[in-house]
C-alpha cells in the first residue's frame, strides 16, 4: 500500500505551547487528507477533513481554533495544536487519500504528551 | 451516539484457534466496512474491506460475514497466531473510498502460543 508519514512520532510540550504535526504521503499526491484522535484504549475520532488548497471540514465538538489545519500541498498536511493544555494529550493519526476512489491510507500517529 | 458498536472489548484464543469480533451499525447510508489491525504505538492498517452487496469476503485467514439485513458483520480469524495479537478496530463509512471513517471501539486480542 501506500506509504503515509508522520512528524514527529512523539512530541512532549510545555502547557501553553503549540506544536505542529506534519502528515506527509510519500508516494502519491493526496487530495484530501484526515486527522484523527485516539485516547488511550479508545477509539480514533475523527476530527477533521482537509482537502488540498481550501479550508478543513471540522467535526462536530472539535475547536478549529485549537486544532489548526493547514493542506497547503498535494503531499503535506499539518495539525497545529495551538495552546496546549494536559487534556491534549492524545495520539494523534492522519489518513490520506488519491481520491474519492481510492483508499485511505494511515500514518502510524503522533504521541502528544502536554506537560 | 456510537453509530458503530463493536463486541467483545477483549478476546483471549489459544493459537490456532479462531477468533470472532462483532460489530453493528445503526446508519443504512453506511457503504463501505473495513476492519483495521492497530498494533500498540502504530497507526491502523486496512486488513480486509466488503460492502453491502456481499455476504461475505475472505483473503487469506480473515474473512468477513456480512448481514445486512441485521446491520452487522464479523471478522473471523481463522488459525490465530501470537502474532495476530493486536487490537482490532471495525469501521464503516458511507464514502466509497471509507475515508470518513467512524470506528468501532476495538478489540484487544491476545493469541496464546
Amino acid at each position: 500500500g501506500a506509504v503515509v508519514s508522520q512528524h514527529p512520532s512523539r512530541v512532549i510540550c510545555k502547557s501553553g505551547t503549540s506544536v505542529k504535526i506534519e502528515c506527509r504521503s510519500l508516494d502519491f499526491q493526496a487530495t484530501t487528507m484526515f486527522w484523527y484522535r485516539q485516547f488511550p484504549k479508545q477509539s480514533l475520532m475523527l476530527m477533521a477533513t482537509s482537502n488540498e488548497g481550501s479550508k478543513a471540514t471540522y467535526e462536530q465538538g472539535v475547536e478549529k481554533d485549537k486544532f489548526l489545519i493547514n493542506h497547503a500541498s498535494l503531499t503535506l498536511s499539518t495539525l497545529t495544536v495551538t495552546s496546549a493544555h494536559p487534556e491534549d494529550s492524545s495520539f494523534y493519526i492522519c489518513s490520506a487519500r488519491l481520491n474519492r476512489d481510492t483508499e485511505a491510507f494511515f500514518g502510524q500517529g503522533t504521541r502528544l504528551t502536554v506537560v | 451516539q456510537q453509530q458503530v458498536k463493536q463486541s467483545p472489548q477483549s478476546l483471549i484464543v489459544q493459537k490456532g484457534g479462531i477468533s470472532i469480533i462483532n460489530c453493528a451499525y445503526e446508519n443504512t447510508a453506511f457503504d463501505y466496512f473495513p476492519w483495521y489491525q492497530q498494533f500498540p504505538g502504530k497507526g491502523p492498517a486496512l486488513l480486509i474491506a466488503i460492502r453491502p452487496d456481499v455476504s461475505e469476503k475472505k483473503e487469506g485467514r480473515f474473512t468477513i460475514s456480512f448481514n445486512k439485513s441485521a446491520k452487522q458483520f464479523s471478522l473471523h480469524i481463522m488459525d490465530s497466531q501470537p502474532g495476530d495479537s493486536a487490537t482490532y478496530f471495525c469501521a464503516a463509512s458511507w464514502e466509497t473510498s471509507g475515508s470518513r471513517l467512524t470506528f468501532g471501539e476495538g478489540t484487544q486480542l491476545t493469541v496464546n502460543p
